[in-house]
């Protein structure tokens, strides 16, 4: 089946200092990438989806110019998660698609956890 | 607004018995259902999906679910639960297979030997 990686897996950062996370679909060519949030115990929260050569399109409620999305390649899409706070601390899933057709499955990275201190 | 809704926070069931979770949805149109299972501090892995046709839907490691459109459910299903089972469960729904996702609260299932 398809693969999507994430990278780094876990990072620890202080206040302030901004964190850039890889998501990578590993077989396939993604044209739409998407990222979640997901805080202890709770579900997933769509934050933005993130479409290969265009600009990210983000979910109410997330500030853009906080969670900076680049879907450069077809493979590869990051997060970066500038002047990041202790509140910002989360699990972030990315998950991607080859296309948004009845026949396209999402596959999920295994998730970065992110903790600010 | 539109979702999908998992009525149980927890299911217990012992090892070698039926394994049901409920999932339920308000979405107009014909809605794209899913199951996901996500294991300790990793991603979701896909499980099954409904589009359309065969209300039963096949999916991965012996999972079953059912569309039912008359009681707007999607319950998902194992005959005989495994230990490994044991895990987070999330429903889903979107308007494309591709697209973006709306998650229930999750279940947590566990089974017990």
């Amino acid at each position: 089946g398809a693969v999507v990686s994430q990278h780094p897996s876990r990072v620890i950062c202080k206040s302030g200092t901004s964190v850039k996370i890889e998501c990578r679909s590993l077989d396939f060519q993604a044209t739409t990438m998407f990222w979640y949030r997901q805080f202890p115990k709770q579900s997933l929260m769509l934050m933005a989806t993130s479409n290969e050569g265009s600009k990210a399109t983000y979910e109410q409620g997330v500030e853009k110019d906080k969670f900076l999305i680049n879907h450069a390649s077809l493979t590869l899409s990051t997060l970066t998660v500038t002047s990041a706070h202790p509140e910002d601390s989360s699990f972030y899933i990315c998950s991607a698609t080859v296309g948004t057709s009845s026949t396209d499955t999402q596959y999920f990275g295994p998730g970065t956890r992110l903790t600010v201190l | 607004a539109q979702s999908v809704a998992q009525p149980e926070d927890q299911v217990n069931v012992a090892e070698g018995n039926p394994l049901t979770v409920k999932c339920t949805y308000s979405v107009s149109g014909n809605p794209y259902l899913f199951w996901y299972v996500q294991y300790p501090n990793r991603g979701l892995q896909f499980l099954l999906k409904y589009i359309t046709g065969d209300n039963l839907v096949k999916g991965s490691y012996g999972f079953e679910a059912e569309f039912n459109k008359s009681q707007t459910s999607f319950h998902l299903k194992k005959p005989s639960a495994l230990v490994s089972d044991s895990a987070l469960y999330f429903c889903a729904w979107g308007k494309a297979a591709g697209n973006k996702l709306t998650f229930g609260g999750g279940t947590r299932v566990l089974v017990k030997p």
